[in-house]
């Protein structure tokens, strides 16, 4: 079945250095939709960004992603980490073909200090 | 706008027992979804429901029933709480079938079992 990889479960950072959280893939279909959700402390989990076109960069709030079919890869980033970054990040595939269900990664809780 | 209430934020049960969690979506969404959180397992999808009292099993549905007797809620149900389960279980609704892509998540409901 489809399966989505974060490869790591804390990256911790300073404010003000790069951010960039690793999601992979899997699936047996051509059509994928991947997708960030961030959830901070004491809210929902919401939609951060989403793709389904291969090699085109998408931007949502300072963070950007683009999805690369050739290497199965939907890595967010962002230039500049702010304290208020700190959340839990879920990158999420969905495979049309499939059953059309969301899956979702472990999860990488990001932890930017002073 | 639209909200996605869960009820209750905080249950403690005892070894056994049956509890019941509650979704309320105004959203008119036609479709629902029971996740479950735990750290370093990222969301598993329980069930979900693509209209009124339509009901599909996800990945983790053993253990657990549900019930969609309006477009508006869907509970969930533990059917016999496992002593010392900790998590988070999260209600989402999407406006279409469950392959449209964006869900908007409930605030959650922490579990706790004696």
């Amino acid at each position: 079945g489809d399966s989505v990889t974060q490869k790591e479960g804390l990256v911790t950072l300073t404010e003000g250095l790069p951010v960039m959280l690793n999601c992979t893939y899997q699936t047996i279909y051509s059509n994928a939709f991947l997708f960030w959700y961030v959830h901070y402390l004491n809210e929902s989990p919401r939609l951060l960004l989403k793709s389904s076109t291969d090699n085109k960069r998408t931007e949502h709030q300072g963070f950007h992603a683009t999805l690369h079919k050739s290497s199965s890869s939907f890595h967010l980033q962002k230039s500049s980490a702010q304290l208020s970054d700190s959340a839990l990040y879920y990158c999420a595939l969905m495979a049309t073909g499939g059953n059309n269900k969301l899956t979702f990664g472990q999860g990488t809780v990001l932890s930017v200090i002073p | 706008g639209g909200i996605i209430t869960q009820t209750p934020k905080f249950l403690i049960g005892q070894e056994g027992q049956k509890l019941t969690l509650k979704c309320q979506q105004n959203f008119n969404h036609d479709t629902m979804y029971w996740y479950r959180q735990d750290s370093g397992k990222g969301l598993r999808l329980i069930y979900y429901s693509i209209t009124e009292n339509d009901l599909q099993k996800g990945d983790l549905s053993e253990g657990y029933d549900a019930s969609r007797e309006k477009k508006s809620s869907f509970s969930l149900t533990v059917t016999s709480a496992q002593k010392n389960e900790m998590a988070v279980f999260l209600c989402a609704s999407s406006i279409g079938g469950p392959s449209a892509e964006t869900l908007y998540f409930g605030s959650g409901t922490r579990l706790t079992v004696l």
